[in-house]
């Protein structure tokens, strides 16, 4: 089925350690995306991808980082984890034209300990 | 500042109607997203709206006022599965998504 997988599903980090969570497409998206998910709160963009080899901030970036390094995948790094960072992650992708809907991967439970 | 208002939480009867509102403030706007988003899963495209007025789309309508910063999903015929989150997302003028919070929907028999 095509789509965005997302992996791990989820995972325990002890805080100060790194991680990358791993965002894979198949619909040759040029659009990608990493949200954050917080209790009482709406998705946070953290980081976008307009096209590959592009990458740009989004309204949570620190802390963050991301590469493109084609249109496939876009992971998202964690260099040193802080408790403030447990969330569920979405990756998203979308195609051509400003109303072209979000895709979402299934997400990412990470919680920092 | 950008800002989506949206209710926290509602409640209605399997078979009826509900009516989910959605007001927003946003830099300039290019068009308003609805999705739904069941607890543990990721959100899901429900309707696009970027003209005034009413799209329909099975039992789920969704409406724009632009001049009233205003939008609502309506949900008929409701289902035990539409039991889920309602996201609302309008576009500013970047062609970036604010994101609401979010309205939990709670059907019940």
């Amino acid at each position: 089925t095509a789509g965005i997988t997302q992996a791990p599903t989820s995972q325990i980090l002890a805080a100060g350690r790194s991680m990358t969570l791993r965002c894979t497409q198949d619909m040759r998206h040029n659009a990608m995306y990493w949200y954050r998910q917080d209790l009482g709160l709406g998705l946070r963009l953290i980081h976008y991808s307009n096209t590959a080899g592009t990458t740009g901030k989004g309204e949570v970036p620190d802390g963050y980082s991301v590469s493109r390094a084609n249109t496939d995948d876009f992971p998202l790094t964690l260099a040193s984890a802080v408790p403030s960072q447990t969330s569920v992650y979405f990756c998203a992708s979308s195609g051509t034209g400003d109303n072209s809907p979000l895709h979402f991967g299934n997400g990412t439970r990470l919680t920092v300990t | 500042g950008q800002n989506i208002d949206q209710p926290t939480e509602m409640t209605a009867t399997e078979g009826a109607i509900v009516q989910i509102n959605c007001t927003y403030q946003t830099s300039g706007f290019n068009g308003l997203f609805w999705y739904q988003q069941h607890a543990g899963e990721a959100p899901t495209f429900l309707s696009y709206n970027v003209l005034d007025g009413l799209e329909e789309k099975g039992r789920f309508s969704s409406f724009l006022s632009r001049s009233k910063g205003y939008s609502y999903l309506l949900l008929k015929e409701l289902q035990m599965k539409d039991s889920a989150s309602y996201l609302c997302a309008p576009l500013d003028s970047n062609y970036q998504l604010i994101w609401g919070a979010g309205t939990k929907l709670i059907i019940k028999p």
